[in-house]
């Protein structure tokens, strides 16, 4: 079974304003890892957070971690029609140092209206 | 830099046909995935590769067979006698063992199979 469940399934928003999805998974983890799904393309790999950890930035992109709630958050601000894509969280939930596999929720459809 | 690479790109198979997916990489990273992604399902593991020789089971194994050939940059998916279930796409991915700290997947473009 999916370890990470992301919530909402779709969320549609005006460019420029800020898109936050949620991630939550049922056991402890190494590390969570977002990823995004351009349509009929791969997933590429955006930012990951150690358990460790309660919040990092990469550019427009925040991620915070609630390992007591066993929970995550993608916040991405100012968004733009390009960022149009799903969004995908991902556990590494292994032994310490982390495991050779990762799983995937099912992802979160975002949508930037221009 | 071509990364992940996975052919065919689309494909479509009768009931009880066989095929295999191949994927390749060229930087040089010891695992190697195989994913089957369906609408409202996520990305669900089917077998990986810790290293040349060697494969284990993921989460949906059955109905697939996998080799990872001595040549470690190649990651064969393949399915003896194809069902309409098998109908998704399929993504191969790598990492490299060595990075304790990134872990990403890199992801190749996906393979779209369609099974009648």
């Amino acid at each position: 079974s999916q370890q990470g469940e992301e919530d909402p399934q779709a969320l549609s928003i005006q460019e420029g304003e800020n898109a936050t999805m949620n991630c939550s998974y049922k056991t402890s983890i190494n590390n969570l890892q977002w990823y995004r799904q351009n349509s009929g393309r791969g997933l590429v790999h955006l930012i990951l957070i150690r358990s460790n950890e309660r919040e990092k930035h990469s550019g427009r992109l925040r991620v915070t971690l609630d390992t007591s709630k066993k929970s995550s958050s993608l916040l991405i601000t100012a968004s733009r029609a390009a960022d149009t894509a799903s969004y995908f969280c991902a556990t590494d939930y292994g032994p310490k140092g982390g495991s050779e596999k990762l799983v995937f929720g099912k992802g979160t459809k975002l949508t930037v209206n221009p | 830099n071509a990364g992940v690479t996975q052919t065919p790109k689309f494909r479509v198979l009768k009931t009880g046909q066989s095929m295999t997916l191949l994927c390749a990489q060229d930087m040089n990273h010891e695992y190697m995935y195989w994913y089957r992604q369906d609408p409202g399902m996520g990305l669900r593991l089917i077998h990986y590769s810790v290293g040349e020789g060697t494969t284990a089971k993921g989460e949906v194994p059955d109905g697939y067979n996998v080799s990872r050939l001595k040549k470690k940059q190649n990651f064969l998916l393949g399915l003896e006698s194809a069902a309409p279930s098998q109908t998704s796409v399929y993504f191969c991915a790598s990492r490299d063992s060595r990075d304790y700290v990134l872990r990403e997947l890199f992801f190749g473009e996906g393979s779209r199979l369609t099974v009648l």
